[in-house]
């Protein structure tokens, strides 16, 4: 089954203490992404990444981390979490030709306290 | 920059009824795709349908079409025959055509629609 995984799931810790969200999608992909989703603001763009060893920012990139040694990963880490980072964050996929269709995630909702 | 602006943060609908949710977009570019996507409490996110702006043609998937109008950037959903399971929040999102690039989809706010017996 096509698909985008993300774990965990749910997550609560405190401030300061480094974590990572995976990202794994099966469907061969070029382009991934990570996007945050805030009340009253939709989903933004964290981090992308266009291929293997090629990631850039989004509108929103400020203290997160990104990594693309593989084509099938691509982790989400926070090396210094802070309250103003509990969200819900959606890994999406999807490949650069074609009709521009991204394939979702389940999210991860994180809570720093 | 694109946005994407929903200003029904909230909207009821009755079983059976139909609804319509509103999208403006404002953009230079001439190509490019829009998309509803629903969440519903599992928040999961589900396209429902898309449209590309170069096709004149409203978009239809079963109960759900869409209203293009390129020259007045607006999009938006229609759903007919509501059912319960539509209950979700509603988000309309645009990408630019050129999907060998970095496009991202922008996103508007969302509309939560709930769907009453």
């Amino acid at each position: 089954e096509a698909q985008v995984t993300q774990n965990p799931r749910y997550l609560i810790t405190v401030t300061g203490k480094k974590l990572t969200v995976t990202c794994s999608q099966n469907m061969n992909h070029e382009y991934m992404s990570w996007y945050r989703q805030d009340p009253g603001l939709g989903l933004r763009q964290i981090y992308y990444s266009m291929n293997v060893e090629a990631t850039d920012k989004g509108d929103v990139p400020e203290g997160y981390k990104v990594s693309r040694k593989e084509k099938r990963n691509f982790p989400l880490i926070l090396e210094s979490p802070s309250p103003n980072q509990t969200s819900l964050y959606f890994c999406a996929s999807r490949p650069l030709t074609g009709y521009a269709i991204q394939y979702f995630g389940p999210g991860t909702r994180l809570t720093v306290t | 920059a694109q946005t994407v602006t929903q200003s029904q943060p909230e909207m009821s609908v009755q079983e059976a009824e139909t609804v319509t949710l509103s999208c403006t977009y404002d953009t230079s570019e001439s190509n490019y795709y829009l998309f509803w996507y629903k969440q519903p409490p599992s928040r999961q996110m589900i396209l429902v349908i898309r449209q590309e702006a170069y096709k004149q043609q409203n978009a239809t998937e079963n109960r759900f079409s869409v209203n293009f109008q390129k020259a007045a950037k607006s999009f938006s959903l229609k759903i007919s025959d509501s059912q319960l399971g539509d209950t979700a929040m509603y988000f309309c999102a645009f990408t630019r055509l050129n999907t060998g690039t970095a496009s991202k989809l922008t996103f508007g706010t969302g509309t939560r629609l709930q769907v009453t017996l």
